[in-house]
């Protein structure tokens, strides 16, 4: 089955930049999507069609794909941007599927 | 604005059979293109996508919880209704359902969701 691989935990000091990756043998074809989650709400979606930003998202979020892999990268990070961060895509068949989730610790 | 609310017990039995409600605001779901889906968490772990339901009443389903789920909306009422058969206690999670407005487009609002816990 389709799987999108992250890493567990990735931390960095405010100022600085954070990259999350997310690997899947799809996401040459499909599409990859980033969320944002803090602890007790709802995700925010915060990157679309790979390198996106939706309205209302600051610009130090950006994304981008190559090959088999996406990255999320946060420019200056800031301590409000610690949080659990998800990639998401999509199968041909029209199934979607999550990445097991990235949590940002800002030291 | 666009809102949704997901609605249902927050206690069920094993073996019981879970029923949700997404009700939502703001958006039409006979719309081109629109999309709900529903979306779960476990406590302490990872989303996990379940199935969606589009304006012209096409259904997908998580290939591993296929036999279990099933979806359906209601246009009139602005509800998508989600089923899931034979509960256990590791289906305890916090359930979401969330709105695609357009292919492509990503799960762009969400609900607050709502806990189930699975227990006798």
């Amino acid at each position: 089955s389709y799987e999108l691989t992250q890493p567990p935990s990735v931390s960095v000091s405010p100022g600085q930049t954070a990259r999350i990756t997310c690997s899947g043998d799809a996401l040459p074809k499909q599409y990859a999507y980033w969320y944002q989650q803090k602890p007790g709400q709802a995700p925010v979606l915060v990157i679309y069609k790979d390198s996106e930003r939706p309205s209302g998202i600051p610009e130090r979020f950006s994304g981008s794909s190559s090959g088999t892999t996406v990255t999320l990268t946060i420019s200056g990070v800031q301590a409000e941007d610690e949080a659990d961060y998800y990639c998401q895509s999509a199968d041909s068949s029209g199934t979607y599927i999550f990445g097991g989730g990235t949590k940002l610790t800002v030291l | 604005q666009v809102t949704l609310r997901e609605s249902g017990p927050a206690l069920v039995k094993p073996t019981q059979t879970l029923t949700l409600t997404c009700t939502f605001s703001g958006f039409s779901l006979s719309t081109s293109g629109m999309c709900v889906s529903w979306i779960r968490q476990p406590p302490g772990k990872a989303l996990e996508w379940l199935a969606l339901i589009d304006w012209d009443d096409d259904k997908y389903y998580s290939t591993s919880l296929k036999t279990r789920l099933t979806i359906s909306k209601d246009t009139s009422k602005n509800q998508v209704v989600l089923t899931m058969t034979n509960m256990d206690p590791v289906d305890t999670a916090t359930y979401y359902c969330a709105r695609i407005e357009s292919v492509d487009y990503g799960f762009d609002y969400w609900g607050q969701g709502t806990l189930v816990t699975v227990s006798s």
